[in-house]
């Protein structure tokens, strides 16, 4: 199976705030990696789809990049809705679907 | 507005079993694969199964595979899991996920609320 690990598991940031999450694939999966948000007691929402492509209706300030084993998702100014946690997925061995561990963004 | 609602959670014993469902709304649900996927409590996400549009291809994840069975009514706009010989590792929240294809990417792009399924005795 293919392993995500995400980079850190938490994060303390402020309002305004750059903020970068890694994501590391056991192997090469291309750009076949998502990204979603979930708060607490809510159901994940896509953010980024194929590495890089943002899912209609989320803002702008939100990009993600990467291929192969090493992808990074990118909060350029951290909005108070922001706080969150955060999982990368990867679609490489279909139809084992993985998610990394997740990265929880925390106000600082 | 698309809308998928779980239901059918609840407490099990060990060894028991439950039924789930998601009613699926504001698509044409037939033209769309869909996914279950849990979340132990104060845990990550973990995909367990998938079936097609028409339900003839379905898969499994290794975690729940000879236990669980999942399946879908389109005249019914429904979406199943059903659980058997259930463990105390397969209490988490239930999120029906629909599926979306994008050459060979795959993601979710709706999902449920999820209902809860708690196993103890």
């Amino acid at each position: 199976d293919i392993q995500m690990t995400q980079s850190p598991s938490s994060l303390s940031a402020s309002v305004g705030d750059r903020v970068t999450i890694t994501c590391r694939a056991s192997q090469s999966i291309s750009n076949f990696l998502n990204w979603y948000q979930q708060k607490p007691g809510k159901a994940p929402k896509l953010l980024m789809y194929g590495a890089s492509s943002l899912q209609s209706g989320v803002p702008s300030r939100f990009s993600g990049s990467g291929s192969g084993t090493d992808f990074t998702l990118t909060i350029s100014s951290l909005q108070p809705e922001d706080f969150a946690t955060y999982y990368c997925q990867q679609s490489y061995s279909t139809p084992l679907y993985t998610f990394g561990q997740g990265t929880k963004l925390e106000i600082k | 507005e698309v809308q998928l609602v779980e239901s059918g959670g609840g407490l099990a014993q060990p060894g028991g079993s439950l039924r789930l469902s998601c009613a699926a709304s504001g698509f044409p649900f037939s033209n769309f694969e869909m996914n279950w996927v849990r979340q132990a409590p104060g845990k990550g996400l973990e995909w367990i199964s998938y079936i097609s549009s028409g339900g003839d291809t379905i898969y499994y994840a290794d975690s729940v595979r000879g236990r669980f069975t999942i399946s879908r009514d389109n005249a019914k706009n429904s979406l199943y899991l059903r659980m058997n010989s259930l463990r105390a590792e397969d209490t988490a929240l239930y999120f029906c996920a629909r599926g979306i294809v994008a050459g060979r990417n795959y993601y979710f792009d709706y999902w449920g609320q999820g209902t809860l399924v708690t196993v103890s005795s």
